[in-house]
Protein backbone atom coordinates (compact mmCIF):
# COMPACT_ATOMS: atom_id res chain seq x y z
CA UNK A 1 0.00 0.00 0.00
CA UNK A 2 1.06 3.19 -0.92
CA UNK A 3 1.94 6.33 1.41
CA UNK A 4 0.12 8.39 -0.81
CA UNK A 5 -3.32 7.66 -1.81
CA UNK A 6 -4.19 8.48 -5.87
CA UNK A 7 -7.17 7.36 -7.77
CA UNK A 8 -6.35 3.61 -9.80
CA UNK A 9 -7.54 5.27 -13.15
CA UNK A 10 -9.23 8.44 -14.66
CA UNK A 11 -10.17 9.27 -18.33
CA UNK A 12 -11.43 12.30 -20.40
CA UNK A 13 -11.90 13.07 -24.13
CA UNK A 14 -9.80 15.14 -25.89
CA UNK A 15 -10.39 19.55 -25.48
CA UNK A 16 -11.20 18.11 -21.65
CA UNK A 17 -10.03 18.96 -18.03
CA UNK A 18 -9.34 16.35 -15.19
CA UNK A 19 -7.80 16.33 -12.30
CA UNK A 20 -5.89 13.84 -10.47
CA UNK A 21 -6.28 13.78 -6.36
CA UNK A 22 -3.08 12.49 -3.85
CA UNK A 23 -4.04 12.19 -0.01
CA UNK A 24 -1.81 12.14 2.48
CA UNK A 25 -1.22 13.56 6.22
CA UNK A 26 -0.08 15.63 7.96
CA UNK A 27 3.60 14.23 8.06
CA UNK A 28 3.60 14.96 4.22
CA UNK A 29 1.49 16.18 1.62
CA UNK A 30 -0.35 18.36 4.45
CA UNK A 31 3.03 19.49 6.07
CA UNK A 32 4.82 20.67 3.51
CA UNK A 33 5.13 22.37 -0.11
CA UNK A 34 7.38 19.64 -1.38
CA UNK A 35 5.01 17.63 -3.45
CA UNK A 36 6.22 16.76 -7.28
CA UNK A 37 3.92 15.05 -9.95
CA UNK A 38 5.36 12.66 -12.85
CA UNK A 39 4.48 11.65 -15.86
CA UNK A 40 5.15 8.34 -17.00
CA UNK A 41 4.56 6.73 -20.67
CA UNK A 42 4.89 3.12 -21.11
CA UNK A 43 8.33 1.87 -21.09
CA UNK A 44 9.85 5.28 -20.41
CA UNK A 45 11.49 7.09 -17.37
CA UNK A 46 9.27 9.00 -15.43
CA UNK A 47 9.16 12.68 -16.51
CA UNK A 48 8.94 15.99 -13.87
CA UNK A 49 5.63 17.85 -14.62
CA UNK A 50 5.25 19.78 -11.34
CA UNK A 51 7.08 20.91 -8.21
CA UNK A 52 6.78 22.52 -5.02
CA UNK A 53 2.83 21.93 -5.45
CA UNK A 54 2.36 24.17 -8.03
CA UNK A 55 5.52 24.90 -10.06
CA UNK A 56 6.08 23.89 -13.96
CA UNK A 57 9.80 22.91 -15.24
CA UNK A 58 10.86 24.80 -18.14
CA UNK A 59 9.73 22.79 -21.03
CA UNK A 60 6.22 21.55 -19.41
CA UNK A 61 2.94 22.80 -21.17
CA UNK A 62 0.82 25.16 -18.67
CA UNK A 63 -2.38 22.73 -19.55
CA UNK A 64 -0.55 21.43 -16.94
CA UNK A 65 -1.06 22.63 -13.40
CA UNK A 66 -1.08 21.63 -9.64
CA UNK A 67 -3.04 22.92 -6.17
CA UNK A 68 -2.92 21.93 -2.75
CA UNK A 69 -5.65 21.91 0.14
CA UNK A 70 -4.75 20.45 3.46
CA UNK A 71 -3.28 17.06 3.37
CA UNK A 72 -4.80 17.01 -0.52
CA UNK A 73 -2.66 17.38 -3.75
CA UNK A 74 -4.15 17.80 -7.03
CA UNK A 75 -3.30 18.04 -10.96
CA UNK A 76 -4.79 19.25 -13.64
CA UNK A 77 -4.71 18.66 -17.08
CA UNK A 78 -6.32 20.97 -19.43
CA UNK A 79 -7.36 20.88 -23.25
CA UNK A 80 -6.45 16.64 -23.04
CA UNK A 81 -4.73 15.44 -25.93
CA UNK A 82 -3.87 12.17 -27.51
CA UNK A 83 -0.28 12.46 -25.69
CA UNK A 84 -1.08 12.98 -22.34
CA UNK A 85 -2.35 9.63 -21.72
CA UNK A 86 0.23 8.40 -19.53
CA UNK A 87 0.16 7.20 -16.00
CA UNK A 88 0.97 10.10 -13.21
CA UNK A 89 2.95 9.84 -9.76
CA UNK A 90 2.68 12.30 -6.81
CA UNK A 91 5.38 12.40 -4.91
CA UNK A 92 6.14 14.31 -1.25
CA UNK A 93 9.06 14.92 1.46
CA UNK A 94 7.83 13.26 4.53
CA UNK A 95 8.62 13.99 8.24
CA UNK A 96 8.27 10.28 9.23
CA UNK A 97 11.98 7.39 8.19
CA UNK A 98 11.23 6.88 4.64
CA UNK A 99 11.79 10.36 3.66
CA UNK A 100 10.19 10.23 0.48
CA UNK A 101 7.10 9.02 -0.08
CA UNK A 102 4.97 8.37 -3.89
CA UNK A 103 1.99 7.76 -4.62
CA UNK A 104 0.69 4.47 -6.36
CA UNK A 105 -0.19 6.41 -9.48
CA UNK A 106 -3.28 7.02 -11.87
CA UNK A 107 -3.45 5.86 -14.99
CA UNK A 108 -4.84 8.63 -17.08
CA UNK A 109 -7.00 7.39 -20.75
CA UNK A 110 -7.61 10.10 -23.61
CA UNK A 111 -11.17 8.73 -25.17
CA UNK B 1 21.80 17.56 -22.59
CA UNK B 2 21.16 16.01 -19.16
CA UNK B 3 21.98 11.92 -19.67
CA UNK B 4 21.75 9.84 -16.98
CA UNK B 5 22.86 6.37 -17.66
CA UNK B 6 22.28 2.94 -15.13
CA UNK B 7 24.59 0.09 -16.07
CA UNK B 8 25.09 -3.57 -13.76
CA UNK B 9 21.53 -4.91 -13.70
CA UNK B 10 20.26 -8.64 -13.90
CA UNK B 11 20.01 -11.65 -12.49
CA UNK B 12 21.04 -12.57 -9.19
CA UNK B 13 20.15 -15.32 -6.72
CA UNK B 14 18.52 -14.60 -2.88
CA UNK B 15 20.79 -13.63 -0.44
CA UNK B 16 23.10 -12.64 -3.15
CA UNK B 17 24.67 -8.81 -4.16
CA UNK B 18 24.70 -6.37 -7.05
CA UNK B 19 26.16 -3.29 -7.81
CA UNK B 20 24.22 -0.69 -10.28
CA UNK B 21 26.03 1.93 -11.88
CA UNK B 22 24.74 5.29 -13.17
CA UNK B 23 26.71 8.05 -15.31
CA UNK B 24 26.07 11.41 -15.29
CA UNK B 25 26.36 14.14 -18.22
CA UNK B 26 25.30 17.35 -19.24
CA UNK B 27 25.26 18.79 -15.90
CA UNK B 28 27.57 19.82 -13.00
CA UNK B 29 26.92 16.39 -10.99
CA UNK B 30 28.93 17.03 -8.26
CA UNK B 31 26.58 19.80 -6.99
CA UNK B 32 23.42 17.59 -7.10
CA UNK B 33 22.32 15.50 -4.65
CA UNK B 34 21.28 12.02 -5.80
CA UNK B 35 18.82 9.13 -6.00
CA UNK B 36 17.67 6.22 -6.55
CA UNK B 37 14.11 5.07 -6.99
CA UNK B 38 12.86 1.41 -7.93
CA UNK B 39 9.68 0.19 -9.93
CA UNK B 40 8.56 -3.51 -9.05
CA UNK B 41 7.12 -5.00 -12.66
CA UNK B 42 3.79 -3.24 -13.28
CA UNK B 43 3.87 -1.29 -9.89
CA UNK B 44 4.46 1.88 -8.79
CA UNK B 45 7.51 4.22 -8.04
CA UNK B 46 9.47 3.71 -4.64
CA UNK B 47 12.29 5.88 -3.13
CA UNK B 48 15.12 3.89 -2.31
CA UNK B 49 17.21 6.37 -1.17
CA UNK B 50 19.23 9.51 -1.49
CA UNK B 51 22.79 10.63 -1.23
CA UNK B 52 24.33 14.15 -0.42
CA UNK B 53 26.49 16.49 -3.25
CA UNK B 54 29.69 15.43 -1.76
CA UNK B 55 28.74 11.65 -0.56
CA UNK B 56 29.04 12.57 3.24
CA UNK B 57 25.53 11.77 3.84
CA UNK B 58 23.22 9.02 2.84
CA UNK B 59 19.01 8.19 3.58
CA UNK B 60 17.67 5.18 2.73
CA UNK B 61 14.31 3.64 2.61
CA UNK B 62 13.59 1.60 5.48
CA UNK B 63 13.44 -1.74 3.87
CA UNK B 64 17.14 -1.78 2.61
CA UNK B 65 18.86 -0.09 5.76
CA UNK B 66 21.58 -1.95 6.46
CA UNK B 67 21.96 -3.89 2.83
CA UNK B 68 21.97 -1.45 0.81
CA UNK B 69 24.53 1.36 -0.01
CA UNK B 70 24.82 4.77 -1.99
CA UNK B 71 27.91 6.46 -3.09
CA UNK B 72 29.40 8.01 -5.93
CA UNK B 73 32.65 9.12 -7.36
CA UNK B 74 32.12 12.79 -8.24
CA UNK B 75 35.73 12.72 -10.23
CA UNK B 76 34.34 9.91 -12.44
CA UNK B 77 30.46 11.90 -12.89
CA UNK B 78 29.37 8.53 -11.23
CA UNK B 79 26.56 7.21 -8.60
CA UNK B 80 26.22 3.57 -6.96
CA UNK B 81 24.33 1.52 -5.49
CA UNK B 82 25.47 -1.60 -3.59
CA UNK B 83 23.04 -4.24 -3.35
CA UNK B 84 23.18 -7.10 -0.42
CA UNK B 85 21.37 -9.57 0.97
CA UNK B 86 19.04 -9.06 -1.93
CA UNK B 87 15.57 -10.75 -1.49
CA UNK B 88 12.79 -11.64 -4.21
CA UNK B 89 10.64 -8.40 -3.62
CA UNK B 90 13.85 -5.90 -4.31
CA UNK B 91 13.50 -7.21 -8.30
CA UNK B 92 12.43 -3.92 -9.87
CA UNK B 93 14.02 -1.60 -12.44
CA UNK B 94 16.07 0.64 -10.61
CA UNK B 95 16.10 4.34 -12.19
CA UNK B 96 18.91 6.72 -11.00
CA UNK B 97 17.75 10.54 -10.74
CA UNK B 98 19.17 14.23 -10.28
CA UNK B 99 17.92 15.61 -7.39
CA UNK B 100 16.85 19.44 -6.37
CA UNK B 101 15.40 19.90 -3.25
CA UNK B 102 12.97 17.84 -2.61
CA UNK B 103 12.48 16.85 -6.33
CA UNK B 104 13.77 14.75 -9.21
CA UNK B 105 14.22 16.80 -12.40
CA UNK B 106 16.36 14.13 -14.49
CA UNK B 107 15.94 10.34 -14.41
CA UNK B 108 18.13 7.52 -16.23
CA UNK B 109 16.31 5.29 -18.35
CA UNK B 110 16.53 2.23 -15.27
CA UNK B 111 18.78 -0.76 -14.77
CA UNK B 112 16.79 -3.97 -14.73
CA UNK B 113 17.26 -6.46 -11.54
CA UNK B 114 16.17 -9.45 -11.13
CA UNK B 115 15.96 -11.74 -7.46
CA UNK B 116 15.18 -15.24 -8.55
CA UNK B 117 16.30 -18.83 -7.66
Amino acid sequence: QSALTQPASVSGSPGQSITISCTGTSSDVGGYNYLSWYQQHPGKAPKLMIYDVSNRPSGVSNRFSGSKSGNTASLTISGLQAEDEADYYCSSYTSTSTLWVFGGGTKLTVL
Amino acid sequence: EVQLVESGGGLVQPGGSLRLSCAASGFTFSTYWMSWVRQAPGKGLEWVGNIKEDGSEQYYLDSVRGRFTISRDNAKNSLYLQMNSLRAEDTALYYCASQSNWRMDYWGQGALVTVSS
